[in-house]
């Protein structure tokens, strides 16, 4: 079945430094791909999201890169600060599925 | 614009005991869903509603129900309460089926 999943379930990273956080997902179907950012007490936000036909999306300070290849999705957080800290979960959705399936979180730290 | 808001924000509940967590949105979206939110579980699908007068079950439907009130409003239903479903439940809507969610601040249940 389908899955999405982590590599590290947890990052820790200094003030100003770029963030790399990084999933693979194991459905060569999904057409849809989402990161969320989920500070704690509140709900997933949505960061991101990017579709199977493009490999490369940037937002303000974020982007997103899709290797289709490889199955691999990564969240890149340019000069991370500390209102970064979060865990942050990739989502995918195969082409034609009814949901978003969630992966565990990564727990994104900031060291000052 | 508000969001989602859902209701209670935090709720205990003895064994046995009912009780309806309330959801709205005020984005005109047309698709509402529950999750629940567990340690090393990831965010899992009880139900959600595709439109205004359907409901379906998700990945974790067992003990729940659910009512798309309207447009705008989706409830979920604890008929008899179990410690099993203490967890973190998040409502969220989406524009069309399977679109990028918007989630609520979540409801904290425990249930003893």
């Amino acid at each position: 079945g389908e899955s999405v999943g982590l590599h590290l379930p947890t990052l820790s990273v200094q003030e100003g430094d770029n963030s790399i956080i990084n999933c693979a997902y194991s459905n060569s179907a999904s057409d849809y791909f989402i990161w969320y950012k989920q500070e704690s007490g509140k709900g997933p936000q949505f960061i991101i999201d990017i579709r199977s036909n493009m490999d490369k999306r940037q937002g303000q300070r974020v982007t997103v890169l899709l290797n289709k290849t490889v199955k691999h999705l990564s969240l890149q957080i340019a000069a991370t600060q500390p209102g970064d800290s979060a865990v942050y979960f990739c989502a995918e959705k195969g082409q034609g599925a009814q949901k978003l399936v969630f992966g565990q979180g990564t727990r994104l730290t900031i060291n000052p | 614009n508000a969001g989602v808001t859902q209701t209670p924000k935090f709720q205990v509940l003895k064994t046995g005991q009912s009780m309806t967590l309330q959801c709205a949105q005020d984005m005109n979206h047309n698709s509402m869903y529950w999750y629940r939110q567990d340690p090393g579980m990831g965010l899992r699908l009880i139900y959600y509603s595709a439109s205004e007068g359907t409901t379906d079950k998700g990945e974790v439907p067992n003990g729940y129900n659910v009512s798309r009130l309207n447009k705008r409003e989706f409830s979920l239903r604890l008929e008899s309460a179990a410690p099993s479903q203490t967890s973190v439940y998040f409502c969220a809507s989406s524009e069309d089926w399977g679109g990028k969610l918007f989630f609520g601040s979540g409801t904290q249940l425990s249930v003893l």
